[in-house]
């Protein structure tokens, strides 16, 4: 069981570039959501889903768009990369509002 | 107003003593949650423990117990006998409401512990 997996682990952008961060589990949740985590900061929800289709923005969703269109997969879109958007972001999954949420392992993004 | 509140940036523990991480939150909704992770120095998210609002007793899990005061509106956390691998960030998040799509954690800004020899 792999749990909740996001790739890449690590990536430098260019200011203005785009990339999408790719998040996947495996274990059937209805709830997917990203975060990104700055120093001092906590978590800060960018984007979550509810099932697939369903969408909504989180605290911080400027500069970001999300898609669901199957239950496994909630990829994170940065459409122009800015330096405020250096981060480690964190996307997590849960199977309901009253269980833990697992997180996957991470993206450190950095943006020069 | 924060949601949620951990005042202590830092704390320090010896090695097999007790610790308790405070946890304040902020909601007007009778229906939420409250959840307690773990962040090592490697960077994952690990989840320790989870007290609903409704539920009468606090919740524990192995050396890990939630000190829950509703009236007061606090949730710390208690970590019985700590290790050397205690060491870690700790986040307190909440999930407020019970219809479909309450699903949002809010987390605090954390508290590092540093569990000494």
């Amino acid at each position: 069981n792999a749990g909740v997996t996001q790739t890449p682990k690590f990536q430098v952008l260019k200011t203005g570039q785009s990339m999408t961060l790719q998040c996947a589990q495996d274990m059937n949740h209805e709830y997917m959501s990203w975060y990104r985590q700055d120093p001092g900061m906590g978590l800060r929800l960018i984007h979550y889903s509810v099932g697939a289709g369903i969408t909504d923005q989180g605290e911080v969703p400027n500069g970001y768009n999300v898609s669901r269109s199957t239950t496994e997969d909630f990829p994170l879109r940065l459409l122009s990369a800015a330096p405020s958007q250096t981060s480690v972001y964190f996307c997590a999954s849960s199977p309901g509002s009253s269980y833990g949420y697992t997180f996957g392992s991470g993206t450190r993004l950095t943006v020069v | 107003a924060q949601k949620i509140t951990q005042t202590q940036p830092g704390m320090f523990v010896q090695e097999k003593e007790a610790v308790t991480l405070d946890c304040t939150y902020d909601t007007s909704d009778p229906s939420y949650g409250l959840f307690w992770y773990k962040q090592p120095s490697s960077g994952e998210m690990i989840f320790l423990i989870y007290q609903g609002s409704y539920d009468q007793q606090n919740a524990t899990e192995g050396r890990y117990s939630l000190n829950f005061q509703k009236a007061r509106k606090s949730a710390n956390l208690v970590i019985s006998a700590s290790q050397l691998g205690d060491s870690a960030m700790y986040f307190c998040a909440m999930r407020e409401g019970r219809s479909w799509g309450n699903y949002k954690l809010t987390f605090g800004k954390g508290t590092l512990l540093t569990v000494n020899p």
